[in-house]
């Protein structure tokens, strides 16, 4: 079947440093992606979304990057902070149901 | 403003025991998700609601799950006959408008551990 999966489970980066977490699908009928970020104890908190029209999108401190030839996801944090520590989903909308891959974790190291 | 409430936070529940977790949404927000999530593993989708309508069960992994929203604000997830493998975090997220192509604004979540 079809389904949206990470690359890397376990992500350590140095304080300062740019992070970068990699998600593919495989649904080619997905037109919308979602990028969350959940902290120990807490739900998953939106960070970012893009369509399918777009290449690119940029927030504050992040950007995602979406290849629709390759089917891959990107989501790129800038300068990472010790509070970015999480576990990051990335999440595909082919019609009216997120489908969340397994996540990334995500360690900032001072 | 408050956010999406859940309770309670956790729940210990003796196995063949029924459960009742409740989802407060964000105040207006039409749509309402319930999602059960292992540990180390991402949100699985269990059922959506519009308003009080439930318009999609297809996750709900047996008859023995039950979600109801009868008055298109709270909702109450039941199980019934638990088991040690209905053991997770059960999420609940609200959106503002009628799809789930709009950001979903996630509770903190039941943690269920059925012994």
């Amino acid at each position: 079947g079809e389904s949206v999966g990470l690359h890397l489970p376990t992500l350590s980066v140095q304080e300062g440093d740019n992070s970068i977490i990699n998600c593919a699908y495989s649904n080619s009928a997905s037109d919308y992606f979602i990028w969350y970020k959940q902290e120990s104890g807490k739900g998953p908190q939106f960070i970012i979304d893009i369509r399918s029209n777009m290449d690119k999108r940029q927030g504050q401190r992040v950007t995602v990057l979406l290849n629709k030839t390759v089917k891959h996801l990107s989501l790129q944090i800038a300068a990472t902070q010790p509070g970015d520590s999480a576990v990051y989903f990335c999440a595909e909308n082919p019609a009216s149901i997120p489908t969340f891959g397994r996540g990334t974790s995500l360690i900032v190291h001072p | 403003g408050a956010g999406v409430s859940q309770s309670p936070r956790y729940k210990v529940a003796k196995r063949g025991q029924d459960v009742a977790l409740r989802c407060d949404p964000i105040s207006g927000h039409v749509s309402l998700f319930w999602y059960q999530q292992a540990l180390g593993q991402g949100p699985e989708f269990l059922t959506y609601f519009q308003n009080e309508a439930q318009l999609d069960k297809s996750g709900l992994p047996s008859d023995r799950f039950f979600a109801e929203r009868p008055e298109g604000s709270v909702s109450t997830l039941k199980i019934q006959r638990t088991q040690q493998e209905d053991s997770a975090v059960y999420l609940c997220a609200s959106s503002l408008a009628g799809n789930a192509k709009n950001i979903q604004y996630f509770g903190a979540g039941t943690r269920l551990s059925v012994l």
